[in-house]
């Protein structure tokens, strides 16, 4: 199993105040990912790295802002909580595939359910 | 972005019975992987099977098989001899080999086994 751990793994907030999760990795991979998974609509990339200290947005990026000061740790922030945050959160990686390594997919963490009430 | 459509909110099957997951993409591009996950209740992404588009043959991994259909943009699982294990949401999710960086997924497909 690749080595992504994600924390915390249950948090239950109020509505303004900031929220931050982690994703630690221990496969020194190059991508990391953030995505939200609700009903209906699968998942979604929120934010991702390609690099320390590179970042970009993915199609639900706002609200959010996420920071790689480490190959190994990637931050997911919620300057100021909403309800319609309320959302499992997965951390993902990837090596790359333009060398023609890897085999293309993601590894996911176990997921952080958030409660935003 | 790429659009992956799961047309199938819901499947059952009986066990040791045959089902079959449909997935459909859109992309203008030649080059680009494909997947299928499977989320059990435990929340766990797990990677099922994977094709290569430049591949025409099938994958297959043990009792899941895909159809490819390149020129139709379609993605279909098949899961044999169904187990009370394989319950779970499926998802079908595209990477391309030229936005290196990003699997696009579609909405995914709960799947209930019948005993």
């Amino acid at each position: 199993d690749a080595g992504i751990t994600q924390s915390p793994r249950h948090k239950v907030t109020e509505t303004g105040t900031p929220v931050t999760l982690r994703c630690h990795q221990t496969e020194n991979h190059r991508y990391m990912y953030w995505y939200r998974q609700d009903p209906g609509h699968g998942l979604r990339l929120i934010h991702y790295s390609y690099g320390v200290k590179d970042t970009d947005k993915g199609e639900v990026s706002d609200g959010y802002s996420v920071s790689r000061s480490k190959t190994e740790d990637f931050l997911l922030t919620l300057e100021s909580a909403t309800s319609s945050q309320t959302s499992v959160y997965f951390c993902a990686i990837s090596e790359s595939q333009l060398a023609g390594v890897g085999p293309g997919e993601l590894f996911f963490g176990e997921g952080s359910r958030l409660t935003v009430l | 972005a790429q659009t992956v459509t799961q047309s199938q909110p819901e499947m059952s099957v009986q066990e040791a019975e045959t089902v079959t997951l449909s997935c459909t993409y859109d992309t203008s591009e030649s080059d680009y992987y494909l997947f299928w996950y499977k989320q059990p209740p435990s929340r766990q992404m797990i990677l099922v099977i994977r094709q290569e588009a430049y591949k025409q043959q099938n994958a297959t991994e043990n009792r899941f098989s895909v159809n490819f259909q390149k020129a139709a943009k379609s993605f279909s699982l098949k899961i044999s001899d169904s187990q009370l294990g394989d319950a779970a949401m499926y998802f079908c999710a595209y990477r391309s080999r030229s936005n290196d960086y990003k699997l696009s997924f579609g909405a995914g497909t709960t799947v209930t086994v019948r005993a």
